[in-house]
């Protein structure tokens, strides 16, 4: 069974950092993109980044280039999001999901979320 | 940026019913389109890809269609578990971009 659990959200102040992770189990990690999304209170879904299995290829949403990195470590089957200069708009639940084996941005199954607020 | 452009933002149906939801991309996508439900409190799941694929698992009351520009999803006979806000996505192009989402509420 495919599981992803995400963790490491919580409070912090505008301007601050987070690292964000997504743990894996069920299949073969290395194998597959991963993406993260994320979901304002009561708004819709905002794709945020990607990575390839092999982490040659990444590519972020113009809302948080030069402020997140994503990254993965395919021993220990983790994806992580570093989040920085955090401002109250990244305020969000945060969606690690994996990408179809073929590629793309199909996204077949997520995580449960965890929850970023960014307030002073 | 792809922009993907829902309707309705809500509608009110009952169980039973043929419900059909509309998704509309600025520019053509071919058939890289792909249909996600979410439940309040829960994670979007996939439902349907290349804009009128059955994901493994998914009832056959839902259906997609389309290319291009114009995608449906249609829900042949509403059931209660099936109130929830229904995403389109596309996959394109970088960024993948969503719609805003239609809320299928009980009437």
């Amino acid at each position: 069974e495919v599981q992803l659990v995400e963790s490491g959200g919580g409070l912090v102040q505008p301007g601050g950092s987070l690292r964000l992770s997504c743990a894996v189990s069920g299949f073969i990690f290395s194998s597959y993109n991963m993406n993260w999304v994320r979901q304002a209170p009561g708004k819709g879904l905002e794709w945020v980044s990607y990575i390839s299995g092999s982490s040659s290829t990444i590519y972020y949403a113009d809302s948080v280039r030069g402020r997140f990195t994503i990254s993965r470590d395919n021993a220990k089957n983790s994806l992580y999001l570093q989040m920085n200069s955090l401002r109250d708009q990244d305020t969000a639940v945060y969606y690690c999901a994996r990408g179809h084996s073929t590629g793309g941005y199909r996204l077949d199954d997520w995580g449960q979320g965890t929850l970023v607020t960014v307030s002073s | 940026d792809i922009q993907m452009t829902q309707s309705p933002s809500s509608l009110s149906a009952s169980v039973g019913d043929r419900v059909t939801i509309t998704c509309r991309a600025s520019q053509n996508i071919g058939s890289s389109l792909n249909w996600y439900q979410q439940k309040p409190g829960k994670a979007p799941k996939f439902l349907i890809y290349g804009a009128s694929s059955l994901q493994s698992g998914v009832p056959s009351r839902f259906s997609g269609s389309g290319s291009g520009t114009d995608f449906t999803l249609t829900i042949s006979s509403l059931q209660p578990e099936d109130f929830a806000t229904y995403y389109c996505q596309q996959s394109y192009s970088t960024p993948p971009t969503f719609g805003q989402g239609t809320k299928v509420e009980i009437k």
